[in-house]
């Protein structure tokens, strides 16, 4: 267990809506990083916030949004969602700066029909 | 922009053998970390092993080890006495020495089968 909680587990959805991810850091991470792992792209860096604030972006879809809260949990926020946009989501965490190591949640499988 | 190569999509291992799987990273940055994580079944991601390029020595933990060759910008990970645990996707990772850009790179990975 790597002390990073993911909610849902699992989502199915249709095409064209909108779903919220949620993650909570280990305890006395300040950054959250959003992950997306797919069949035809790997695993990707989609985001990262560091104690509230954005601090860098990567191949993120503008239907795509997140943001951190002040007790520093994270929301992934997908919308007008297209079949392309099944994957396993993952969060991690990290203290951030210098040398840390990112710890993975389990993961939102979400796929969309 | 950096890019990580996994060159084997699968290997596999007699169990209680010993297993080397490779990496290879391009980077302009001297320095840097590089991690092998490992993905299950279960799909969770789970590190496996971490160095960073500043430091000669290679990096051991229990029966994962690395040879990390900075000039070659390679960075292998050997697994001695292979276990059935260890069956998973092993995923090469790089990440810059960047306070402000930490994401990590991931390559494509590997997936190893230990035969019993």
């Amino acid at each position: 267990d790597s002390g990073v909680t993911q909610t849902p587990k699992h989502l199915i959805t249709a095409t064209g809506q909108r779903v919220t991810l949620r993650c909570s850091p280990r305890s006395g991470d300040l950054s959250v990083y959003w992950y997306q792992q797919s069949l035809d792209q790997g695993l990707q860096f989609l985001i990262q916030y560091y104690n509230g604030e954005e601090r860098a972006k990567g191949n993120i879809l503008e239907r795509f949004s997140a943001q951190q809260f002040p007790d520093l949990h994270s929301e992934l926020n997908l919308s007008s969602l297209e079949l392309g946009d099944s994957a396993l989501y993952f969060c991690a965490s990290s203290i951030s700066g210098g040398w840390d190591t990112q710890y993975f949640g389990p993961g939102t499988r979400l796929t969309v029909l | 922009a950096q890019t990580v190569t996994q060159s084997q999509p699968e290997m596999s291992v007699q169990e209680a053998e010993t297993v080397t799987l490779s990496c290879t990273y391009d980077t302009s940055e001297s320095d840097y970390y590089l991690f092998w994580y490992k993905q299950p079944p279960s799909r969770q991601m789970i590190l496996v092993i971490r160095q960073e390029a500043y430091k000669q020595q290679n990096a051991t933990e229990n029966r994962f080890s690395v040879n990390f060759q900075k000039a070659a910008k390679s960075f292998s990970l050997k697994i001695s006495d292979s276990q059935l645990g260890d069956a998973a996707m092993y995923f090469c990772a790089y990440r810059r020495e960047d306070f402000g850009n930490e994401k990590l790179t991931f390559g494509t990975g590997t997936r190893l089968t230990i035969i019993p």
